[in-house]
């Protein structure tokens, strides 16, 4: 079953526009939880992680992102969209495993 | 500076044919796995190595075989076996600690059929 949902597979945001990339999980115990972004044609960087400590977690590249228990939810945000923030991001859970959501592909329009 | 290598970048593969996959890092972390990246699919895990000497199938091993004689190294063979091998493979690890460490990426290697 999958246990990292990202809702829309694709989503277009203007330049300067604020960035709103979703994330659901279902756990029987407190995750950790991360977001990744990919290049194309590259590997995936770590943008940050929450680890049960501050519920809003700061990364890099002016993202960030909220650790949310009643609605298991863990939404990337971005209070402004830049052209190089077009890239695909994933959402991740680690359980025994690491377990990766299919990915939301960000494309930003001027 | 530290970091995932693998290689090579591209690889082609003719009927029949076994092909490995190279992933080499110097962080000293002691897990590292191999994914199968597929175009919507997101990340698939095919094998996981905690410790030298030890291996665990994920969820897509058919086709695929691994070793782990050196901390350092993870390679991937893409048997005959695996009838569907076109893919994008990506390499990563991550130190101990549970699931607080976040796992580190390689630069993936993309691999066609001839």
């Amino acid at each position: 079953a999958q246990s990292v949902t990202q809702l829309g597979s694709h989503v277009s945001v203007s330049e300067g526009a604020l960035v709103l990339l979703r994330c659901n999980y279902s756990s029987s115990v407190p995750p950790y939880l991360f977001w990744y972004v990919q290049y194309p044609n590259q590997g995936l960087q770590l943008l940050l992680k929450y680890t049960s400590a501050a519920t809003l977690v700061k990364g890099i590249n002016g993202f960030e992102a909220e650790f949310k228990k009643s609605e298991t939810s863990f939404h990337l945000t971005k209070p402004s969209a830049h052209m190089s923030d077009a890239a695909e991001y994933f959402c991740a859970k680690k359980g025994q495993n690491f377990v990766f959501g299919p990915g939301t592909r960000l494309s930003v329009l001027p | 500076d530290g970091g995932i290598t693998q290689s090579p970048k591209y690889l082609f593969r003719k009927e029949g044919q076994n092909v490995t996959l190279s992933c080499e890092q110097n962080l000293n972390h002691d897990a590292m796995y191999w994914y199968r990246q597929d175009p919507g699919q997101g990340l698939r895990l095919i094998y996981y190595s905690q410790i030298v000497n030890d291996f665990q199938k994920g969820d897509i091993a058919e086709g695929y075989s691994v070793s782990r004689e050196k901390k350092e190294s993870f390679p991937l063979t893409v048997t005959s076996a695996q009838k569907n091998p076109t893919a994008f493979y990506l390499c990563a690890s991550s130190m101990p600690g549970g699931g607080r460490q976040p796992q580190h990426f390689g630069d993936g290697t993309r691999l066609s059929i001839l």
